[in-house]
């Protein structure tokens, strides 16, 4: 199974709303990391776990706040977002942490695409 | 700083005509560089991963190349199709561990 799953795939919230967004991956990859894709621009890196802990934390707001519960799931709290903040959010996974000589490809879910009203 | 740039923007071709998407990166000390392709409002497929000791990749109709010290790299689709049109991504890993990305090349494949 070479997928990585998101859910929902969609989702509208106020500002003063709280949502998760999940992620999955059954390859046995231990790296995971979530993006951030505004509209015809590449995505930009947020979180990386590796080994089901915070690696990579790219000067992200603490409205948006990551949880690795196990190697196969990530989420991604939201709290307080602001209408700046909807964007396609996008989760992939490899099989090494990213730290090393040896990097691994990754592999990327459908994302959500979230809209902040 | 590290910058990965893709011209051109946006690319038209007519149906069975092979063609070439460029990448350029500024630092050659990269440990691989990966190709993608996003189709509209949808997540990322990955084509094509290139470590830093090979110079080419094939799948299928696709081939990729790196030449690191050009900072260069192509994907070269042969035999275009519509269902090739799609945004094209190139990623590359550099020094500090995390895949910096191109703004992309968007194909439009004309039947």
């Amino acid at each position: 199974d070479t997928e990585v799953t998101q859910t929902p795939k969609h989702l509208v919230m106020g500002m003063t709303n709280k949502k998760s967004l999940k992620c999955e991956q059954h390859m046995g990859h231990r790296a995971m990391y979530w993006y951030k894709q505004k509209a015809k621009k590449p995505p930009e890196l947020m979180f990386v776990y590796s080994y089901e802990k915070l690696s990579i934390n790219e000067s992200v707001p603490s409205r948006f706040s990551p949880e690795c519960p196990n190697s196969s799931l990530l989420n991604l709290h939201l709290h307080a977002l602001q209408p700046e903040d909807s964007a396609l959010y996008l989760c992939a996974s490899s099989q090494e942490p990213t730290s090393g000589l040896v990097l691994y490809e990754q592999f990327f879910g459908p994302g959500t695409r979230l809209t902040v009203l | 700083k590290q910058e990965v740039t893709q011209i051109p923007a946006a690319l038209s071709v007519p149906e069975g005509e092979n063609l070439v998407l460029n990448c350029s990166f500024t630092d050659s000390a990269i440990y691989n560089l990966q190709w993608f392709r996003q189709d509209p409002g949808k997540g990322l497929t990955s084509l094509l991963l290139i470590q830093s000791s090979q110079r080419e990749q094939t799948s299928g109709r696709l081939n990729a190349s790196l030449d690191k010290s050009s900072g260069r790299s192509t994907l070269y689709i042969a035999a275009s199709q519509p269902g090739d049109s799609a945004t094209y991504l190139c990623a590359v890993t550099f020094g500090n561990e995390k895949l910096t990305f191109g703004t992309g090349t968007r194909l439009t494949i004309i039947p």
